[in-house]
């Protein structure tokens, strides 16, 4: 069965900084591996998704993500933090052939100015 | 044109009430889910619906009861309600079962008193 772990449950970052969220998986056969942001009292919205092709995935307002095999891994960054970046992310995954997608207790991006 | 929609947005009830939450997407997805965010953000599975069949059913309390009259829309009823219910619940859509990405309504944030 697959897994999902999001390491640190709050991250704060200065306005111009590096943004680095991170996931951990698992799973007992090839993933798909998304991340969403949440904003206040909004329903999740996607940022970007792995799904076998290209290990470095590119998604909305800057964000990227790199699928590493050998660590089990799906970290979110951003080069340079925004203060509308402030938001609750998740990190998901589901298994190929799969029913459903397995959510992180998700990550607290707080952006100081 | 919301792409998934549902209501109320907001929900307050007294305990032992039955309530019903409504949901449709246009998107003309097959499957379509309900999922619970408790008050700590974190984000479980309580039903999946592919093609109207139901294919998850996540260890819910009975007194939850999903309903899928078509392919766009997927109701949850809740007998007898508990304090222990008070969440956000969130429908959402993906094209294909656990392998592309969910599209959320905005939730419907139950409290029950």
């Amino acid at each position: 069965a697959q897994s999902v772990t999001q390491l640190g449950s709050h991250v704060s970052v200065s306005e111009g900084a590096l943004v680095l969220l991170r996931c951990n998986y698992s799973s007992s056969v090839p993933p798909y591996l998304f991340w969403y942001v949440q904003y206040p009292n909004q329903g999740l919205q996607l940022l970007l998704k792995y799904t076998s092709a290209a290990t470095l995935v590119k998604g909305i307002n800057g964000f990227e993500a790199e699928f590493k095999k050998s660590e089990t891994s799906f970290h979110l960054t951003k080069p340079s933090a925004h203060m509308s970046d402030a938001a609750e992310y998740f990190c998901a995954v589901s298994e190929t052939g799969g029913f459903k997608t397995i959510f992180g207790a998700g990550t607290r991006l707080f952006v100081k100015a | 044109d919301t792409a998934v929609s549902q209501t109320p947005k907001y929900l307050v009830t007294q305990m032992g009430n039955d309530k019903s939450i409504k949901c449709e997407q246009n998107l003309g997805h097959d499957t379509m889910y309900w999922y619970k965010q408790d008050s700590k953000k974190f984000l479980k599975i309580m039903f999946s619906y592919n093609n109207k069949e139901l294919i998850i059913n996540e260890t819910v309390p009975n007194r939850f009861s999903p309903k899928s009259p078509d392919k766009a829309h997927l109701n949850l009823h809740i007998n007898s309600l508990e304090l222990g219910d008070s969440a956000v619940y969130f429908c959402a859509s993906s094209f294909k079962i656990g392998e592309t990405e969910a599209f959320f309504g905005q939730g419907t944030r139950l409290t029950v008193v």
